[in-house]
């Protein structure tokens, strides 16, 4: 497609489940990053991918959560054993390459609701 | 720690006004400045991007500058539009010295441009 897709639209769950959220990038962007957005507030970042690799997971709050993105191309996010504070919306958003003053593309995101 | 901060949080104008947004950020190090949008309920649409050793960026009606040494950016808008009603986003990201090109983002400024 032409932009960012991301799946599901919306996910409900109830605390303690594990939820999967997909991402695909725009074809051939090089750069991947997870951002999470609270209401109100500003989207915060959660981990970043060039490639396949894993560059920097350094804003994942705990190790309830991981990512991945095997092939380079589509990345999941996951969590496990949800809790309430996890309820955000969980934006994808992709780059042509690394610095390269190439802006970011972000998807519609899945909004998260944990019960 | 970078932080970034936007002012107004919410304005409120009649159709035909210009308009300015401010963000202000703590760290001078930026590798740029990017300015977004956000629809209820949608990801984040790429406004204008300014390198750090750019002094500002122009598309159609919206006109973005950067003073780095101050930590200042400023998104002017000219002849509002209803249309132009969203949340306004403004994010830095740090030199590749400095780690990923993770964006850190202010908590936007609401926009309602009045008919």
């Amino acid at each position: 497609g032409a932009g960012v897709s991301q799946s599901p639209r919306y996910k409900v769950a109830k605390r303690g489940q594990d939820v999967a959220l997909r991402c695909d990038p725009i074809s051939g962007h090089v750069s991947l990053f997870w951002y999470q957005q609270a209401l109100g507030q500003g989207p915060e970042f959660l981990t970043y991918f060039q490639n396949e690799a894993q560059l920097d997971k350094s804003g994942l709050p705990s190790d309830r959560f991981f990512a991945e993105r095997p092939e380079g191309s589509v990345s999941t996010l996951k969590i496990q054993r949800t809790q309430q504070e996890d309820s955000a919306v969980y934006l994808c958003a992709s780059s042509r390459r690394a610095w390269s003053n190439q802006p970011q593309h972000f998807g519609d995101g899945t909004r998260l609701s944990i019960l | 720690k970078q932080e970034v901060t936007q002012i107004p949080a919410a304005l409120s104008v009649p159709e035909g006004e210009n308009l300015v947004l401010n963000c202000s950020f703590t760290d001078s190090a930026i590798y740029n400045l990017q300015w977004f949008r956000q629809d209820p309920g949608k990801g984040l649409t790429s406004l204008l991007l300014i390198q750090s050793s750019q002094r500002e960026q122009t598309s159609g009606r919206l006109n973005a500058s950067l003073d780095k040494s101050s930590g200042r950016s400023t998104l002017y808008i000219a002849a509002s539009q209803p249309g132009d009603s969203a949340t306004y986003l403004c994010a830095v990201s740090r030199p590749p010295q400095g780690g990923s090109e993770k964006l850190v983002f202010g908590k936007g400024t609401k926009l309602t441009v009045n008919p």
